[in-house]
């Protein structure tokens, strides 16, 4: 069954913990993508990657980190310096075959407490 | 530089009539354009996109928009509203021609149908 798949859907954090939200895709998709979703607000691109090993910022980079080292795989860590991160988190992935359209994961939402 | 306007915010209509949600956009080159629904703590999914040929686009759930350079417009529509119509509605942009370039959302539509 080909998707996205994002974990956990729901996450709860105290303040200054780091936390490490999953977005794994079996599209075969290059490119991968997070956003974040604040009501009223659209989405916020965080981070961005079109290829393993190589990573750019976004509009709202800091306060988060991300990693790939697995075409398959791209976390993102919501680290302690991000001052406000209570948000809905979508991962999203696009092929070079396709014209230009992302396909997103089911969302992780986010809540410190 | 691109941009989207999504022109309200919250949009109510009643079952059975027509929904039309406004998006306009700002590229300094020839656009690629995509509508997306999202329901309830759930992703995104593609209604429908323009990226070349025909100006009107058909979609899934019976939605279509049309694509009108001169107004930088991309309006979507429905005839008929159904009740599981209702959910929140994001237009999107990107350049043509680059098709792994990001997308720039519009802040959203949350739709409402009235029974």
């Amino acid at each position: 069954d080909g998707g996205i798949t994002q974990s956990p859907k729901y996450l709860f954090r105290k303040e200054g913990q780091n936390v490490t939200l999953s977005c794994e895709q079996n599209l075969n998709h290059d490119a991968m993508y997070w956003y974040r979703q604040d009501p009223g607000q659209g989405l916020r691109l965080i981070y961005y990657s079109q290829i393993v090993n190589d990573f750019q910022k976004g509009d709202i980079a800091e306060g988060y980190s991300v990693s790939r080292e697995k075409k398959e795989s791209f976390p993102l860590t919501v680290t302690s310096a991000q001052k406000n991160p209570t948000a809905f988190y979508l991962c999203a992935t696009h092929g070079w075959q396709g014209e230009g359209e992302q396909f997103f994961g089911p969302g992780t939402r986010l809540t410190v407490l | 530089a691109q941009s989207v306007t999504q022109l309200g915010s919250h949009v109510s209509v009643s079952e059975g009539a027509l929904v039309l949600l406004r998006c306009n956009y700002s590229s300094s080159v020839p656009p690629y354009l995509f509508w997306y629904v999202q329901y309830p703590n759930q992703g995104l999914q593609l209604l429908l996109k323009y990226t070349t040929g025909a100006t009107l686009v058909k979609g899934i759930n019976g939605f279509e928009a049309e694509f009108k350079k001169s107004e930088t417009s991309f309006h979507l529509t429905k005839p008929s509203a159904h009740m599981s119509d209702a959910a929140e509605y994001f237009c999107a942009v990107s350049p043509s021609g680059t098709s792994g370039s990001r997308l720039t959302f519009g802040e959203g539509t949350q739709l409402t149908v009235n029974p």
